[in-house]
Order: structure tokens, then sequence, then C-alpha cells
């Protein structure tokens, strides 16, 4: 089994739609993270969490939201879709300050608004 | 802000050629540095991570280094062949991790 699994691997859903992206992680760390990739912009951070209790913005927040639902679980939504929030979504984990054992990256979800 | 750039953004190399990838970053005030590969459309596999108090890592036929003071850090691969294809990305470990754009590689036979 993968260390970060993200469900699901593909979505098209449409615009104005509530849509919910998973992230589940066997690493056992403590700080996970949100991103999203567009060509031409490389991965850009949306959210990210040090721990259960801590939520943090990251620089293109906007029309999303995060809840941490437990150490291993961390689900991204996207309250209302558009269509340029179509993209590759990633889901990553690291352990402690500085992530001095790197980074850990599930497989991506691929979400197209229509 | 910590901006990461690399050179190039893309490669075309026949098989068998020795390829040097550059990534910098404009704040020295990085705990670490990971290079990933990322195959079109899939996930990011990591290759390499360099902790801030080393100067190198080697993997295979991969070797990454870091120069902190000058902000630089370039992933060496040996031998290249047609599957070292992909996208290769560096990103900086402050508080979180900032990504370069990538350079996209290909290795013809």
């Amino acid at each position: 089994d993968a260390d970060v699994t993200q469900t699901p691997r593909n979505r098209i859903t449409k615009t104005g739609k509530r849509i919910m992206l998973e992230c589940s992680q066997t690493k056992g760390h403590d700080r996970m993270y949100w991103y999203r990739q567009d060509p031409g912009l490389g991965l850009r951070l949306i959210y990210y969490s040090f721990d259960v209790k801590d939520i943090n913005k990251g620089e293109i927040s906007d029309g999303y939201s995060v809840s941490r639902q437990a150490q291993a679980k961390f689900s991204l939504s996207l309250e209302s879709a558009i269509p340029n929030q179509t993209a590759l979504y990633f889901c990553a984990t690291s352990a402690g300050t500085g992530g001095a054992m790197g980074y850990t990256f599930g497989s991506g979800t691929r979400l197209t608004v229509v | 802000k910590q901006e990461v750039t690399q050179i190039p953004a893309a490669l075309s190399v026949p098989e068998g050629e020795n390829l040097v990838l550059n990534c910098s970053f404009t704040d020295s005030a990085i705990y670490n540095l990971q290079w990933f590969r990322q195959d079109p459309g899939k996930g990011l596999t990591s290759l390499l991570l360099i902790q801030s108090s080393q100067r190198e890592q080697t993997s295979g036929r991969l070797n990454a280094s870091l120069d902190k003071s000058s902000g630089r850090s370039t992933l060496y691969i040996a031998a290249s062949q047609p599957g070292d294809s992909a996208t290769y990305l560096c990103a900086v470990i402050t508080d979180k991790l900032i990504f370069g754009t990538g350079t996209r590689l290909q290795v013809f036979p």
C-alpha cells in the first residue's frame, strides 16, 4: 500500500458543485500539505497543517478549505468549483521541522471542472 | 520571498550522455533540498534529499550537490538512459516546500 493515498484519482465535476479530495497517510508524519499543479506554473501550496489543531493558508488558498480529521487524514474541499480550479492536486507529508526526512507525495488527483 | 529557478527548462540528449541539471535559490536560509522526478501526469518520486549540513548525496547514477552559500544545487545524471526521460524538480525546504519550475528531460536512443 502507498504511504500517502489520495482519493479519488480522477474526478470530473460541474461548475458550482462542492467537491472533497481526501488524503490519508501511513508514514506517521505530523505535517501534511495540499499542492496544485498547473502547466507552466509548477506546484503551488494551497494549505498546510503541522498537527491536528494547526491549519495554515498557503499562497493560493482562496476558493479552498481543508479539514485535518486526524493525524493521518487531511482533506481539501472546493466549496463551489470553478473551471480554473481544473488542475492536478497533490497531498504531501513530512516529519518535524525542516523536513529532515524529506517530503512524501501522493499519486495525485486529476480534477476537471466543466 | 524565496524563489527557485531551474536551468535549463528543457533538455534533449542522446542516450549515454552525462547530464547536469541546475537549481538556484535566492535565500540561503533553508533546512534541506530535495530533488524529485515526475513522469507526465503522474506523481512525484523523491530522488535525493540533501540536508543542509551535507554537501552531496548519491544514489546509483544520480549525484546531487548543495552549496547553500551560493544558493545552488546540481543534479548529475551519469550515463543517461531513455527511462530517465521525465521532468526533474528541485525543491528547497524551509517551513514548507518551495518548488522550482522544473527541467523537462528527454533521452533518445
